[in-house]
């Protein structure tokens, strides 16, 4: 079976940084290109970055492009978000996701997903 | 604000059918980008209810249904069971903004 289980989650000042991995187990890691979406209280599901699964193309939303940084370890089965000059509305439930294809494909599906993991930005 | 746009919630009586409708614009649904449907109950792993507009993945009832036309696409749930109670979330593309863009999401209450 499919598992993806986020960590590194918790509480950061304004300003800081934050590191969330996510642990992949039950399938081919590197076949498949990786994915983190997250949810603000009270709002809906917003996209965050995708990698290929060779780990040399990447995509950022608007939002946190030049803040946030995705990687992969291939050799590992995990998958990394580097969250840099967090602010405030940063703070969401952070989800790891796989995606069907190895290449990133924006307007495929998700169709794994972890059960999510809280950041929390706040002084 | 969402890209996608849910109703906040629906709800209805054990056994009957509810919709969720999910409208885009012509930079996304409208373009021709498939819409993708979640399950998501708290503190649990969205699940892909639908895909490419009215597919089911395989282990989910038939109960549920996608549809798609023009720049909306609908979420159809018959037979409402308890376990239904849920939110459920649509996604598609939007070739504008270059990105993947979910709906607000829509929260069903199970009468």
């Amino acid at each position: 079976d499919v598992q993806l289980l986020e960590s590194g989650g918790g509480l950061v000042q304004p300003g800081g940084s934050l590191t969330l991995s996510c642990a992949a187990s039950g399938f081919n890691f590197s076949s498949y290109a990786m994915s983190w979406v997250r949810q603000a209280p009270g709002k809906g599901l917003e996209w965050v970055s995708s990698i290929s699964g060779s780990a040399i193309y990447t995509y950022y939303a608007d939002s946190v492009k030049g803040r946030f940084t995705i990687s992969r370890d291939n050799s590992k089965n995990t998958l990394s978000v580097q969250m840099n000059s967090l602010r405030g509305e940063d703070t969401a439930v952070y989800y790891c996701a796989k995606n069907p294809n190895r290449g990133v494909q924006l307007w495929s599906p998700f169709d794994y997903w972890g059960q999510g993991i809280l950041v929390t930005v706040s002084s | 604000q969402s890209v996608l746009t849910q109703p906040p919630s629906v709800s209805g009586a054990p056994g009957q059918r509810v919709t969720i409708s999910c409208t885009g614009s012509s930079s996304n649904i409208g373009a021709g980008y498939d819409v993708y449907w979640y399950q998501h109950l708290p503190g649990t792993a969205p699940k892909l209810l639908i895909s490419r507009n009215s597919n089911r993945p395989s282990g989910v009832p038939d109960r549920f249904s996608g549809s798609k036309s023009g720049t909306s696409a609908s979420l159809a749930i018959t037979g409402l069971q308890a376990e239904d109670e849920a939110a459920y979330h649509c996604q598609s593309y939007d070739s504008i903004l270059s990105a993947v863009v979910f709906g607000g999401g829509t929260k069903l209450t199970v009468l």
